[in-house]
């Protein structure tokens, strides 16, 4: 059973737009939630995360908006570029319960110029 | 800072020989690594959590007499595919983290791992 929901599977954005890929969670023990960025042939990287203490993070032209009610995160990338087109993650981890991640099925996103 | 490395970054091997994948923390002690295998257009699937000194624990599913995972020092992991066959072709990615107390994986950069 998939414990963190991802979509859309696949992103199609013009240059400039707003890109938004949604999460739902199920365990409501995590307390992490980091989204990655994966090109093609690359391991992810961190992209920006936040903890459930917190309803939105914002790092450059990356937010995060987080609804502890509803079990729900999503990210929002302003101002899209032809290069953040990659596949971006979801994911959760609970802290002191071995930090592993459960991921999302994850985004490919293009962004057309 | 938080850079892990991958060697080799790409093998070819015949059907029923080994391959060993290196994973090392470059600026930091990784009390905890992890390590994945990724098939195309598909998320990271967890094979195994290791931490320093101790045997690996595998999910469901990996077979540890396959995938022999070593997390000797604090800044090295291996993982070795046992007679690996064409349906072991993927992309394995490690990560590492601090250890209890932190959330954060830093991950590797991938070794891609064909089969013939």
């Amino acid at each position: 059973q998939q414990q963190v929901k991802q979509s859309p599977q696949s992103l199609i954005v013009q240059k400039g737009g707003i890109s938004i890929i949604n999460c739902a969670y199920e365990n409501t023990a995590f307390d992490y939630f980091p989204w990655y960025q994966q090109f093609p042939g690359k391991g992810p990287a961190l992209l920006i995360a936040i903890r459930p203490d917190v309803s939105e993070k914002k790092e450059g032209r990356f937010t995060i908006s987080f609804n502890k009610s509803a079990k729900q995160f999503s990210l929002h990338i302003m101002d899209s570029q032809p290069g953040d087109s990659a596949t971006y993650f979801c994911a959760a981890s609970v802290r002191n319960a071995g930090n592993m991640l459960t991921f999302g099925g994850g985004t490919r996103l293009m962004v057309k110029p | 800072g938080a850079v892990v490395s991958q060697h080799p970054s790409r093998v070819i091997c015949k059907s029923g020989t080994s391959v060993k994948i290196e994973c090392r923390s470059l600026d930091f002690q990784a009390t905890t690594m992890f390590w994945y295998r990724q098939f195309p257009k598909q998320s990271l699937m967890l094979m195994a959590t290791s931490n320093e000194g101790s045997k690996a624990t595998y999910e469901q599913g990996v077979e540890k007499d396959k995938f022999l995972i070593n997390h000797a020092s604090l800044t090295l992991s291996t993982l070795t595919v046992t007679s690996a066959h064409p349906e072991d072709s993927s992309f394995y990615i490690c990560s590492a983290s601090l250890g209890e107390g932190y959330n954060e994986q830093f991950f590797g950069p991938g070794t891609r791992l064909t089969v013939l």
